[in-house]
């Protein structure tokens, strides 16, 4: 069974910009978590997608969005990148839920804002 | 403030000894898992242990969890190069809306 898989791995921009970035779950998963990970703040969570629904958020700007189709595949969305923004982004799937049950990362994308 | 902090930050062994991460956390859980990131890649899950859960293995990790103290610690015994990486706990607190929070990790070198 393929593992997540996210596009692009790896991403420059520049301030003020926009950018999506993809991630495909591990085929039956519907919970799908995405994270920020900069050296100076480490992990954080963004938002959880559930059967297309955002299911809980993070502390992080409205600049930071996301949605999920059909197929559980989520979309993560930053809206006029500041160079703060760079970071590796992560997605993590799993059966149904990220709290009670095992993620399954992705290897991420490199986002670098200059 | 993260709800699970590792100690220690950054931790150098030689191989073949054994490795010891210790993980606190501020509120109750459910459970507790423990995750390991290789250079900035995607994170690896290696054991989820729940709050009725004392103790649990897994080849060569041992974690224990102790929910009157909070907290928790991953044991990797006869620690090999390949084991050189970030090691993270994770709980299932909501904290400001999120369901899973991360600890700042712990560097983990295995020399040869």
């Amino acid at each position: 069974k393929a593992g997540v898989t996210q596009t692009p791995r790896y991403l420059i921009k520049t301030r003020g910009q926009q950018v999506t970035l993809s991630c495909s779950p591990i085929s039956g998963h519907r919970s799908v978590s995405w994270y920020q990970q900069t050296p100076g703040q480490g992990l954080q969570f963004l938002f959880e997608y559930f059967s297309e629904t955002q299911r809980n958020k993070g502390n992080f700007p409205g600049r930071f969005s996301g949605r999920q189709f059909s197929n559980s595949r989520s979309e993560m969305n930053v809206s006029t990148l500041e160079l703060g923004d760079s970071a590796l982004y992560l997605c993590a799937s799993s059966w149904i839920t990220s709290d009670q049950e095992t993620q399954y990362f992705g290897p991420g994308t490199r986002l670098l804002v200059l | 403030s993260q709800q699970g902090e590792e100690d220690p930050q950054a931790l150098s062994i030689q191989e073949g000894e054994n490795a010891t991460m210790n993980c606190s956390y501020k509120t109750s859980i459910n459970n507790l898992q423990w995750y390991r990131q290789n250079s900035g890649r995607g994170l690896v899950h290696l054991i989820l242990i729940r709050s009725n859960e004392r103790e649990k293995h897994s080849g060569r990790l041992r974690v224990t969890l102790d929910t009157s103290k909070k907290s928790s610690s991953l044991l990797i015994t006869a620690s090999r190069a390949a084991d050189t990486a970030s090691y993270f706990c994770a709980t299932d607190e909501a904290l400001y809306g999120q369901n899973f929070v991360f600890g700042p990790g712990t560097r983990l070198s295995v020399l040869p």
